[in-house]
């Protein structure tokens, strides 16, 4: 899983509370990413950001929020207005936004909301 | 629009044979292509990405990709399988002056010993 770390692994939450994953990394890496992964769905782009203080919505972006404060971390909140919220959360990051780079992702965080 | 597809939800193997995973992709422009492993309830493991030059990629864990442009195709191949492969296989593409990868809904890989 490279040099990202996301906390916790394992998370349940009540309906209509907010809830924040974190996502941190040592890599020096310039672009971050979330991601919803559903079974037999592939992975679902949240929001990405380029650099510190910018992002940018991706697919499914309605309900999720993020922040950039710091190079070495992306949180995600998922927030009550999140419909289906139940799944598993990749962050990953990359050299640079540029089309030839790959990914390094974390160990992931499932949660569950009941 | 890009999208790549995973035709096969699961390969099933004997250890020692070789394995192919399928993907072909749709991408306006040049395609960069790139192999992901996942083992269970873990993140995404790089493999190997297809940018430019030769059609034959290799990458970790002896596992190579030939793309071919006429089929729009990057299979992943590997010469013997071993059970420790099994695990759910992700092709993904970029391109056409896009930002975002887009990911196929993967292959899950079934080694038999």
């Amino acid at each position: 899983d490279g040099g990202i770390t996301q906390s916790p692994k394992y998370l349940f939450r009540k309906e209509g509370q907010n809830v924040t994953l974190s996502c941190e990394q040592n890599l020096n890496h310039d672009a971050m990413y979330w991601y919803r992964q559903d079974p037999g769905q592939g992975l679902r782009l949240i929001y990405y950001s380029q650099i510190v203080n910018d992002f940018q919505k991706g697919d499914i972006a309605e309900g999720y929020s993020v922040s950039r404060e710091k190079k070495e971390s992306f949180p995600l909140t998922v927030t009550s207005a999140q419909k289906n919220p139940t799944a598993f959360y990749l962050c990953a990051s990359s050299r640079l936004a540029g089309e030839t780079h790959e990914q390094y992702f974390g160990p992931g965080t499932r949660l569950t909301v009941t | 629009a890009q999208s790549v597809a995973q035709p096969e939800d699961q390969v099933n193997v004997a250890e020692g044979n070789p394995l192919t995973v399928k993907c072909t992709y749709s991408v306006s422009g040049n395609p960069y292509l790139f192999w992901y492993v996942q083992y269970p309830n873990r993140g995404l493991q790089f493999l190997l990405k297809y940018i430019t030059g030769d059609n034959l990629v290799k990458g970790s864990y002896g596992f190579e990709a030939e793309f071919n442009k006429s089929q729009t195709s990057f299979h992943l191949k590997k010469p013997s399988a071993l059970v420790s492969d099994s695990a759910l296989y992700f092709c993904a593409v970029r391109g056409g002056g896009g930002f975002k990868t887009i990911f196929g809904a993967g292959t899950r890989l079934f080694v038999k010993a």
